[in-house]
């Protein structure tokens, strides 16, 4: 079965800083990968997603990602973080097997200082 | 603007109540997901609808259950509720194509008491 790891329980970064939030998973064939944004108390809103083609993707809000098959990650990054980026990050994968849903990773918690 | 939405944003409940969650999309999608959120334990699949009247379970099936008699509509259902299903509740939709991705409604709060 595919597994999603975020290493990164929390991330704290200063307003203006570029960010990385780091995200592997664990299956044999390329799957779809997906980042989700989560601000408090609310949905989870699609900022980008990777499915074939450049490996590296550009999303909503200035994200962008980056896979790389070799390290099994597809990492998510942006050059200057805005304090609205403030939210829960989740990072997903889809193995293409059927009508299942998605697998998360735990979420990583980005918090911004002024 | 396409949208998946949930009838009620927080919810509260006595144990033992059944408890009806409805969620609604207008975008003509085959497939429906519910979901719960916990902290510390990420999002975690209770069932899915891949079409009208069928359903599959998910990780995290038992104490629930869902209804689809039409396309639009999923309903998750909570037979006899616990304080142990006090959770965000997330519903999700998504065409035929896994690759379009996945939309998602607000959530609902339910807490039990």
């Amino acid at each position: 079965a595919q597994s999603v790891t975020q290493p990164d329980i929390h991330i704290t970064v200063s307003e203006g800083a570029s960010l990385e939030l780091r995200c592997n998973y664990s299956y044999g064939a390329t799957p779809y990968l997906f980042w989700y944004v989560q601000s408090p108390g609310q949905g989870l809103q699609l900022l980008l997603k990777y499915f074939s083609g450049d490996t590296l993707v550009q999303g909503i809000k200035g994200f962008e990602a980056e896979f790389k098959r070799s390290q099994s990650s597809f990492n998510l990054r942006k050059p200057s973080v805005h304090w609205s980026d403030a939210a829960e990050y989740f990072c997903a994968v889809y193995s293409g097997g059927g009508a299942d849903g998605l697998t998360f990773g735990k979420g990583t918690h980005l918090i911004i200082q002024p | 603007d396409v949208k998946v939405t949930q009838s009620s944003r927080y919810l509260v409940k006595r144990t033992g109540e059944k408890v009806f969650l409805e969620c609604v999309q207008d975008m003509d999608h085959e497939n429906m997901f519910w979901y719960r959120q916990d902290p510390g334990l990420g999002l975690r699949l209770i069932y899915f609808s891949y079409d009208v009247k069928m359903k599959e379970k998910g990780d995290i099936p038992e104490g629930y259950s869902v209804s689809r008699e039409k396309k639009e509509r999923f309903s998750l259902i909570l037979e006899s509720a616990s304080t142990n299903q006090t959770s965000m509740y997330l519903c999700a939709s998504r065409p035929g194509q896994a690759g379009y991705g996945y939309t998602f409604g607000s959530g609902t709060r339910l807490t039990v008491v």
